[in-house]
């Protein structure tokens, strides 16, 4: 079955130390994106690819990298520079099209040691 | 830019009965698109509905179906027939599309439902 794949389910981080989180698809989605959800809230956007080699920062990019080296992939990276890195962190994709929905994984768990 | 208020953070309704998830929006953009996910308590986003600008009629899809007022800026979704299994989060969400191709979406707060049997 076709979906996106997030790994680990759940992540410890020390302090200082950098972590980096896993998302795999395979819709054959050219679009890309990781969101971080804290507790009771919405959604915010960290960073989104359109194509491969190519990524935007969104609302809250600070503290974090991505890379876009392959369409099926899409790692985030949580720099030690994100000083309250503790959140649930969504990776979704989406097809060509402005009205198609976005998939997401089932997420990934941050929290600080 | 583009806004989306959801003013509830809880509803509960009864077993079997029906409720609304209210939902506006503020855009200066003539087409665009409104989504409506579901987020159980195990975290993934499950897509329910969408409906654009354009149609004209109100989209459906099984017991979810959206009450799309363009005038008021409003698509709340309503949910027939709750099941136990409909206690949720409950997210509006609108696409935000810009230069170059680029397109995001803007979620609101979210609802937290929950059906009481």
């Amino acid at each position: 079955d076709g979906g996106i794949t997030q790994s680990p389910k759940y992540l410890f981080r020390k302090e200082g130390q950098n972590v980096t989180l896993s998302c795999e698809q395979n819709l054959n989605h050219d679009a890309m994106y990781w969101y971080r959800q804290d507790p009771g809230q919405g959604l915010r956007l960290i960073y989104y690819s359109q194509i491969v080699n190519d990524f935007q920062k969104g609302d809250i990019a600070e503290g974090y990298s991505v890379s876009r080296e392959k369409k099926e992939s899409f790692p985030l990276t949580v720099t030690s520079a994100q000083k309250n890195p503790t959140a649930f962190y969504l990776c979704a994709s989406t097809g060509t099209g402005p009205y198609q929905p976005q998939h997401f994984g089932d997420g990934t768990r941050l929290s600080i040691l | 830019a583009q806004k989306i208020t959801q003013t509830q953070p809880g509803m509960f309704v009864q077993e079997k009965e029906a409720v609304t998830l209210d939902c506006t929006y503020d855009t200066s953009d003539q087409s665009y698109g409104l989504f409506w996910y579901k987020q159980p308590s195990s975290g993934e986003m499950i897509f329910l509905i969408y409906q654009g600008s354009y149609d004209e009629q109100n989209a459906t899809e099984g017991r979810y179906s959206l009450n799309f007022q363009k005038a008021r800026k409003s698509a709340n979704l309503v949910i027939s027939a709750s099941q136990l299994g409909d206690s949720a989060m409950y997210f509006c969400a609108m696409r935000e599309v810009f230069s170059g191709g680029y397109n995001k979406l803007i979620f609101g707060a979210g609802t937290r439902l929950a059906v009481h049997p």
